[in-house]
């Protein structure tokens, strides 16, 4: 069974155009992330969600904004895409509630987002 | 400023080789330090996760070892197989408890095993 899954795994869209990542998780945590991993392969958190409040918010643009329905799901949209935004985006989730503590991460497979 | 330096950033090594990774680091206070592997189009996996008071830890053919006065930290394998090659990260948090900002990654070291 998939712990962490995310959808689609390979996005191409035109800049403008509004795109959303969708992430679950089915291992009953309580805090899920989203990171970006630029081309240069460096990670960088972008949210987390604990039982639906945004606990972590980087300095990201605010075209991006996290979307949890409910605790096993934390999707992310993007408004008015910009060549900047192709990266890959990665959904985690741990167990923990308070962020950044010693609990494992489990990471999804990635999205690879590409904007023309 | 809190950073996060990997060395070396690349690594080339014969299949059934021992090698080390290094992670040095200027993050205070300090809460744990992480080392992930990731394998090429694919998530990050947790290898070890170091609190403050632990030296070593080991999973598998991985040992972690941590030196807080120092603020270095290695990751050592162990009769390399061919499955080891990716990219491996290193992650300091901070501050206990939690806050994004206490989070500082590190570039990573690409790895490659060779037959």
């Amino acid at each position: 069974d998939t712990a962490v899954s995310q959808t689609p795994k390979y996005l191409v869209t035109q800049m403008g155009n509004d795109k959303s990542i969708k992430c679950e998780q089915n291992l009953g945590h309580d805090t899920m992330y989203w990171y970006k991993q630029d081309s240069k392969k460096f990670l960088k958190i972008m949210f987390s969600y604990n039982n639906k409040e945004l606990i972590i918010n980087e300095t990201v643009p605010n075209r991006f904004s996290p979307k949890s329905p409910d605790k096993a799901h934390l999707n992310l949209h993007i408004n008015s895409l910009e060549l900047g935004d192709s990266a890959v985006y990665f959904c985690a989730s741990s167990q923990g509630g308070t962020g950044w503590g010693t609990d494992t991460q489990y990471f999804g497979p990635g999205t690879r987002l590409t904007v023309l | 400023k809190n950073q996060v330096e990997q060395s070396p950033q690349s690594l080339i090594i014969l299949e059934g080789k021992n090698c080390t990774l290094q992670c040095n680091y200027t993050v205070s206070p300090f809460s744990n330090l992480r080392w992930y592997k990731q394998d090429t189009g694919r998530g990050p996996v947790s290898l070890t996760i170091m609190t403050f008071s632990e030296n070593t830890k080991s999973n598998g053919r991985y040992t972690a070892t941590l030196d807080a006065d120092t603020k270095q930290s290695s990751l050592h394998i162990t009769a390399s197989q061919l499955s080891d090659s990716a990219s491996y990260i290193c992650v300091v948090s901070g501050r206990s408890g939690g806050g994004a900002d206490g989070l500082t990654f590190g570039k990573g070291t690409h790895l490659i095993i060779q037959p």
